[in-house]
């Protein structure tokens, strides 16, 4: 099956922590995004890549961190020195089509940091 | 002004009616513009792309884009209660491969 996985579905950590999300995608797709969805909100891009080892910071970047060592993958670290992280991370890839870049998602990932 | 703006909602429409929901953006230079549907707790799903001025029809659904005006909308025919979610309309801007997303419309379609 293609597709982009995100794990876990729900993730709890105590303020202070770094924690790291995984998106994974066997679409072969070459660009990956990662947003961030508060609630009753639309979705607020925090990093994009579009090749392996490159990547650009979204809107609202500051407190994260992203690698792209390998196409399938996009990790998302959330750092202690972002203020508010509590969120639905989601993350999302895309290809070229005949007329332009449709992006599709992973099925999320709820941290909450107490 | 933000870059993409739509009512939030919620819009409340009978079963087997027209719902009509509505999109504007800031960027006159936007060339691709996407719907998603989000049911609550999940993800966004892509469910219309328009590119060009005009109609594009898909079963139910119809995505209508006047560049002219900055305005982008979506039609759903013979509303089911399973229509019910919250619509994001998303637009390009600043760069092909980046997209900006409206805070969304929330539907309910009413048996």
């Amino acid at each position: 099956d293609g597709g982009i996985t995100q794990s876990p579905k729900y993730l709890f950590r105590k303020e202070g922590q770094n924690v790291t999300l995984s998106c994974e995608q066997n679409l072969n797709h070459d660009a990956m995004y990662w947003y961030r969805q508060d609630p009753g909100q639309g979705l607020r891009l925090i990093y994009y890549s579009q090749i392996v080892n490159d990547f650009q910071k979204g809107d609202i970047a500051e407190g994260y961190s992203v690698s792209r060592e390998k196409k399938e993958s996009f990790p998302l670290t959330v750092t202690s020195a972002q203020k508010n992280p509590t969120a639905f991370y989601l993350c999302a890839s895309s290809i070229p089509g005949r007329e332009g870049y449709e992006q599709y998602f992973g099925p999320g990932t709820r941290l909450t940091v107490t | 002004q933000k870059e993409v703006e739509q009512n939030s909602g919620p819009l409340s429409v009978p079963e087997g009616a027209i719902a009509s929901l509505n999109c504007t953006y800031s960027d006159r230079g936007s060339q691709s513009f996407f719907w998603y549907r989000q049911y609550s707790g999940k993800s966004p799903e892509l469910i219309m792309s328009i590119y060009s001025n005009g109609d594009k029809e898909d079963g139910r659904f119809t995505a209508q884009l006047n560049k002219a005006s900055q305005y982008v909308s979506l039609l759903i025919r013979d509303s089911q209660p399973s229509d019910s979610a919250t619509y994001l309309c998303a637009v390009t801007i600043g760069g092909a491969q980046k997209l900006v997303f409206g805070q969304g419309t929330r539907l309910t379609i009413n048996p």
